[in-house]
């Protein structure tokens, strides 16, 4: 079965910076684009980042950009997202994402999700 | 960036209704849509993407149609399990982005 489990979420300053991460199994992570998608309290789904399948290509959502990089461990079926300069609005539910297929750009698994927090 | 509206934003029903929720875009996306469930606490999960192709293990009561900018999803007879809010999501272009969710609710 395909797991996704998401970890590092915290409490964190405004200005502050968290890494938060994801391990894969069940499946052959090499071959699959990853995401971040992350859910603010009370609001909607909003996509964040994603990288390749070999990490070379990213990409990120105009409010991330600049403040955040996605990377991705193959040796370790790990996904992460550095996160700096955090903000207040960037508080919420961060979940990995799997592609559908190669580059679909759509998602099938997702994992429980990691809670991110920033507060004075 | 394309804009997702979905419509309504919350809909009440009873078991057994039909229900049919709306999306649009603010730019031409072909087919490059999904649906996902989302349930309080839980990942949310992928019903349908290339506006009409149901994902594998997906109840045959969920169905989608539509292209270019106007999409619909429909539930031909609710179940207790589907009172959750949905969303809709292009993948025409980067960045990717999410419709506003409809919260289903029980009447």
């Amino acid at each position: 079965d395909v797991q996704l489990v998401e970890s590092g979420g915290g409490l964190v300053k405004p200005g502050g910076s968290l890494r938060i991460s994801c391990v894969a199994s069940g499946f052959t992570f090499t071959s699959y684009t990853m995401n971040w998608v992350r859910q603010a309290p009370g609001k909607g789904l909003e996509w964040v980042s994603s990288t390749s399948s070999g990490g070379v290509l990213t990409h990120y959502g105009d409010s991330v950009k600049g403040r955040f990089t996605i990377s991705r461990d193959n040796a370790k079926n790990s996904l992460y997202l550095e996160m700096k300069n955090l903000r207040v609005g960037d508080t919420g539910v961060y979940y990995c994402a799997r592609d559908w297929a190669v580059r679909s750009g759509f998602f099938d698994s997702w994992g429980q999700g990691t809670l991110v927090t920033v507060s004075s | 960036d394309i804009q997702m509206t979905q419509s309504p934003s919350t809909l009440s029903a009873s078991v057994g209704d039909r229900v049919t929720i709306t999306c649009r875009s603010n730019e031409t996306i072909s087919t490059s849509l999904a649906w996902y469930q989302h349930r309080p606490g839980r990942a949310p999960n992928l019903l349908l993407y290339k506006a009409s192709d149901l994902q594998s293990g997906v109840p045959s009561r969920f169905s989608g149609s539509g292209s270019g900018s106007e999409f619909t999803l429909t539930i031909s007879s609710l179940q207790p399990d589907d009172f959750a809010t949905y969303y809709c999501q292009q993948y025409n272009s980067y960045p990717y982005t999410f419709g506003q969710g409809t919260r289903l609710d029980i009447e």
